[in-house]
């Protein structure tokens, strides 16, 4: 079955500890993105890819690196230059054609904590 | 002013009831709305892409004003399990028509339907 895998479900993070999130699709799709959203709040985007090799900041990229060597793949980290982490960790993909309409699909997310 | 704004909520209501649900944009630039669907701790699911004639699904109808740059979406006949947040997302096209790749989520609406 196609679809977009976020590892791992939760992740602890120690105080200067940089942390990697996988995202990985087999969807085929040439958009990624990640999201981050805290406690009733919506999602706020924090980098985007939308081809190999290249990758957009989105609202809210201090703090986070994130890279796109393969199609399939778009991990995050969050280093330790971000200072308030904790939070719902959302990756998603789609198609990038110049539609108009553009569905997401979501992995089922990482939640990261702080120690 | 946010980009994409919702009525935050809560909406209690009882089953059977009818509820609507407000989102307003600020850039008119903006070509692609949905609404999409989340559970507690899950990932967001798309419920329906807003379409300039307005559509419908069943017991849910989005409606899109340009004009006032805003979408709605009004649930008929609300059941048990339509309790969760609604978030309203927009997208912008770039010059060209191709897609920033930047979909922009409101801070989402809370529906709990109550027996």
């Amino acid at each position: 079955d196609g679809g977009i895998t976020q590892s791992p479900k939760y992740l602890f993070r120690k105080e200067g500890q940089n942390v990697t999130l996988s995202c990985e699709q087999n969807l085929n799709h040439d958009a990624m993105y990640w999201y981050r959203q805290d406690p009733g709040q919506g999602l706020r985007l924090i980098y985007y890819s939308q081809i190999v090799n290249d990758f957009q900041k989105g609202d809210i990229a201090e703090g986070y690196s994130v890279s796109r060597e393969k199609k399939e793949s778009f991990p995050l980290t969050v280093t330790s230059a971000q200072k308030n982490p904790t939070a719902f960790y959302l990756c998603a993909s789609s198609i990038l054609q110049g539609a108009t309409n553009e569905k997401l699909f979501f992995g089922s997310g990482t939640q990261l904590s702080v120690l | 002013r946010k980009e994409v704004e919702q009525d935050p909520g809560p909406f209690n209501v009882p089953e059977g009831a009818t509820v609507a649900f407000n989102c307003t944009y600020s850039n008119s630039a903006s070509q692609s709305f949905f609404w999409y669907r989340q559970d507690c701790r899950k990932e967001p699911k798309l419920l329906m892409s807003v379409y300039s004639s307005g559509n419908e699904d069943g017991r849910f109808t989005a409606q899109l004003n340009r004009a006032s740059q805003y979408i709605s979406l009004l649930i008929r006949d609300s059941k048990l399990s339509d309790s969760a947040t609604y978030l309203c997302v927009v997208n912008i096209l770039g010059a060209g028509g191709t897609s920033y790749g930047k979909l922009t989520f409101g801070q989402g609406t809370i529906l709990t339907v109550h027996p």
